[in-house]
């Protein structure tokens, strides 16, 4: 079964600039997230999706962070525009339903540079 | 809110020794909690789950914890390090909310195997 995908892996902007994450998750997987891990702390959600509906998006700074997820299968991430503190590594997983027990599979990350 | 505490950023063993990594949470409810391990350059991978039903949970590669109410831990242990180990480890707990599966991280153990 392949994994969590996730493109590009590595991406350096200058600040003020735009950039998109896309996120394809494991094949008939309903629940999607998008999570940012600075560098020394651990993963925060920013978005998670059921299907294609935004189910907790709390934690996203929406005033310049936006995600969809078309059709309810892959999704994108798009900062526009960017800061410094948006250095992190971006990390996209997915599950097979939206229980509290339930494992999250996580894709290999992009990371971020913002300079 | 629940949250997890991750005491210790840095643990270093000796190959063979035995490995103990902490982590105390924050509930007011009973938790779900899990362990995830990050190889460098890679996204999280599940070692184990508490879901309530054995205290005793025993992981992939000889990792296991144990969840005690009293103490409001789940320390992750292996009697053996591996040079394989070295990995940055993560305690999560899952918040029965409204959102489902929503994972809260905590900073993270960084494992360092001494030959």
């Amino acid at each position: 079964e392949a994994g969590v995908a996730q493109s590009p892996r590595y991406k350096i902007i200058e600040k003020r600039q735009s950039v998109a994450f896309w996120c394809n998750p494991i094949s008939g997987h309903a629940t999607l997230y998008w999570y940012q891990q600075i560098l020394g702390q651990g993963p925060k959600l920013l978005i998670q999706f059921q299907n294609n509906g935004v189910v907790d998006d709390s934690q996203l700074p929406k005033d310049r962070f936006s995600a969809e997820r078309l059709k309810g299968v892959d999704s994108t991430l798009k900062i526009q525009p960017a800061k410094l503190e948006d250095s992190a590594v971006y990390l996209c997983a997915s599950s097979l339903v939206n229980y509290a027990y339930n494992e999250q599979f996580f894709g290999p990350g992009t990371r971020l540079t913002v300079l | 809110a629940q949250s997890v505490t991750q005491l210790g950023s840095h643990v270093s063993v000796s190959e063979g020794a035995l490995v103990l990594l902490r982590c105390n949470y924050s509930s007011s409810v009973p938790p779900y909690l899990f362990w995830y391990v990050q190889y460098p350059n890679q996204g999280l991978q599940l070692l184990l789950k508490y879901t309530s039903a054995a205290t005793l949970v025993k992981g992939i590669n000889g990792f296991e914890a144990e969840f005690k109410k009293s103490e409001t831990s789940f320390h992750l242990t292996k009697p053996s390090a591996h040079m394989s180990d070295a990995a940055e480890y993560f305690c999560a707990v899952s918040d029965r909310g409204s959102s489902g599966d929503k994972l809260t991280f905590g900073t993270g153990t960084r494992l360092a195997v001494r030959p």
